[in-house]
């Protein structure tokens, strides 16, 4: 397996433009995460979905974040409209659970590093 | 929901000493807690984990203890390495989410 990707890499934006950031889950991991991460906050859950569903999404800062799990291989990260305050890597992580036949590790993408000018 | 504490926020060491950080949680109903080791612009990396039905478990210059009774694990890397240099980040896994500490910088002094 590949592991989790993510697309793309890095993100320079302008302020007010929409950002749309690209998660592909490991094969059979049924848990989705996102975090962001920054100097001054550290790493922040933003939501997570199992089965598809989002479960949590208590972190999404406001309603310019929204997430989708069309299906079980693919998950996006949607801001709009960006603001600088948005900079950060954003990361993706996908997980099973021991109790449903996993083996309950998280692994992380490689990260998208947005910049919002 | 659960709360992760992670001491201390920085720990400088000299080659070949032993680095040992510390985790407490706070709900009984987590059960997987693994250690994250993060180098400088990489993703968060599994270098350790532990069930709550283990007290220790190690590998090679690595080990995790879990004492669930005061409901605190800590991470011990003993002869250490300038390449331990990272911040380290320790998790509680409930249900399905992991709750984060909020890491540890190890600086490794050659």
């Amino acid at each position: 397996d590949a592991g989790v990707i993510q697309s793309p890499r890095h993100e320079v934006t302008e302020m007010g433009q929409e950002v749309t950031l690209r998660c592909k889950p490991i094969s059979g991991h049924d848990y989705l995460f996102w975090y962001r991460q920054t100097m001054m906050r550290g790493l922040e859950l933003l939501i997570y979905f199992n089965n598809n569903v989002p479960i949590d999404d208590s972190g999404m800062p406001e309603d310019r974040f929204s997430a989708k799990m069309p299906n079980a291989s693919f998950s996006t990260l949607k801001i709009q409209p960006s603001e600088p305050r948005d900079s950060a890597v954003y990361f993706c992580a996908s997980s099973s659970r021991r109790a449903s036949g996993g083996s309950d590790e998280q692994f992380f993408g490689p990260g998208t590093r947005l910049t919002v000018l | 929901g659960e709360n992760v504490e992670q001491h201390p926020s920085t720990l400088s060491v000299q080659e070949g000493d032993s680095a040992v950080i510390k985790c407490t949680y706070s709900d009984s109903a987590s059960n997987y807690f693994p250690w994250y080791k993060q180098e400088l612009g990489k993703r968060p990396q599994l270098i350790i984990d532990i069930r709550s039905n283990v007290g220790e478990k190690k590998d090679q210059r690595i080990a995790v203890t879990l004492n669930k009774t005061a409901k605190h694990f800590s991470l011990h890397i003993t002869e250490t390495q300038p390449e331990d240099s990272a911040v380290y980040f320790c998790a509680a896994r409930k249900l399905g989410q992991f709750y984060f500490g909020t890491g540890t910088s190890l600086t490794v002094i050659p």
